[in-house]
């Protein structure tokens, strides 16, 4: 069965804490990994990964993807109250002639001050 | 570029009223997609279109219809609301070879 497992599914830190979040997934034809993070409406476009190892970063959040081991993590380094929200990830997959998504049930982050 | 337009943001309704939760997107997107996201849990997909004319359901589709008469609207059908519907609803969309999911902004329905 197709699925993607997030951990921990929440997470309390203060802030300048780094966190780590994990996402690993079970599909077959996997296309790429999504990164979304989610406040209090709809989700926001973090990252995409689709090549193993290579790691993409944007200020203070990078996450990287390992096909082999099929997971990826979602580093927050110098966490700020900012960053408390719901970590969303997501596979893309081939299905047949479609492409399907899954997602995990998130990661909760709260960063206290 | 509005993105993925939904309407309304948020809507009360009676057990057992209709409505219509619409989406548009002006990206030129084949796929689109309704999730419903309860407290504390996770997106779950209603229903899903690959292009105009064609649609399918996802893990929870009871209770509601879509239709694709167009690539840009992709509206959600309430028949008999039910409290289980209370919800916060996402309609999304992706282009054929990208990969990235674009969210509408949400609409928040409460049955009651």
């Amino acid at each position: 069965e197709d699925k993607v497992v997030q951990s921990p599914l929440s997470l309390v830190v203060h802030e300048g804490d780094t966190v780590t979040l994990n996402c690993s997934y079970e599909v077959t034809n996997f296309r790429s990994l999504l990164w979304y993070k989610q406040e209090k409406k709809a989700p926001t476009f973090l990252f995409m990964l689709t090549s193993s190892g290579i790691e993409k970063k944007s200020g203070r959040l990078s996450s990287i993807l390992d096909k082999k081991e099929l997971f990826s993590i979602l580093n927050i380094t110098a966490t700020q109250t900012g960053d408390s929200a719901v970590y969303l990830c997501a596979v893309v997959f081939n299905a047949g002639n479609n492409r399907k998504l899954i997602w995990g049930l998130g990661t909760s982050l709260a960063v206290n001050p | 570029n509005a993105g993925v337009t939904q309407t309304p943001k948020f809507r009360i309704l009676k057990i057992g009223q209709s409505m219509t939760l619409q989406c548009a997107q002006d990206m030129n997107h084949n796929y689109m997609y309704w999730y419903r996201q309860d407290p504390g849990m996770g997106l779950k997909l209603i229903y899903y279109s690959v292009g105009a004319g064609i649609t399918d359901k996802g893990e929870v589709p009871n209770g509601y219809n879509v239709s694709r008469s167009t690539t840009e609207d992709f509206p959600l059908r309430l028949e008999l609301a039910a409290p289980s519907q209370t919800s916060v609803y996402f309609c999304a969309s992706r282009g054929e070879s990208g990969n990235t999911i674009y969210f509408g902004e949400g609409s928040w329905l409460t049955v009651v």
